[in-house]
């Protein structure tokens, strides 16, 4: 069975400082991971995802995540914060095996909050 | 259409009541996935369809909860008898097949009294 832990329900940056989401997932298969971000009353919108290959994956809006399989981690990072950046943000993963659905396993989310 | 579409967006209805919600995927898309999520959770997966197929029904909560896409295209979640727990966001997302970038529509909020 696949999980997803998203470490703080909420967090609060600066604007121009770093942001780092932590996401720490379980699959018995190479995973497929991903994250979304959902904005008040619209969907989720895919901000990158990792399947294979180079482990650091960039993704939309200066975002980017770094597939680390020793430490089971996809966190996310954007260097510098800017207030449109404020949503929440999910973690998910996929499995990768032949039989697989592409169905999304998600974490709990993060809240982003960031300060003028 | 520009993207997916479902409705109703907003839904209230009674405990007992059924309600049909909809979900229109992306054109050409093959694969059409629903998803519940409560207020402060992530979205739980229901159900996955490849085209009219179902081929995964393993989140669905219990027999209440069916899903169909015949003509694959349109798809109708339909929820029988409803609970006040059933009350939350159903999203549906579509897909060009199953490993390719899910797209999600705004949702339909259902709140059931």
């Amino acid at each position: 069975a696949q999980s997803v832990t998203q470490l703080g329900s909420h967090v609060s940056v600066s604007e121009g400082a770093l942001v780092l989401l932590r996401c720490n997932y379980s699959s018995s298969v190479p995973p497929y991971l991903f994250w979304y971000v959902q904005y008040p009353n619209q969907g989720l919108q895919l901000l990158l995802k990792y399947t294979t290959g180079a482990t650091l994956v960039k993704g939309i809006n200066g975002f980017e995540a770094e597939f680390k399989k020793s430490e089971t981690s996809f966190h996310l990072t954007k260097p510098s914060a800017h207030m449109s950046d404020a949503a929440e943000y999910f973690c998910a993963v996929s499995d990768s095996g032949s039989g697989n659905t592409g169905k999304l396993i998600f974490g709990q989310g993060t809240t982003l909050q960031v300060k003028p | 259409g520009a993207g997916v579409s479902q409705s109703p967006r907003y839904k209230v209805t009674k405990r007992g009541q059924d309600v049909a919600l909809r979900c229109d995927p992306i054109s050409g898309h093959v694969s059409l996935y629903w998803y519940r999520q409560a207020l402060g959770q992530g979205p739980e997966f229901l159900t996955y369809f490849n085209y009219e197929a179902q081929q995964d029904k393993s989140g669905l909560p219990n027999d209440r909860f069916s899903a169909e896409r015949p003509e694959g295209s349109i798809s109708t979640l339909t929820i029988q008898r409803t609970e006040q727990r059933d009350s939350a966001m159903y999203r549906c997302a579509s897909s060009f097949g199953k490993n390719n970038e899910q797209f999600f529509g705004p949702g339909t909020r259902l709140t059931v009294l």
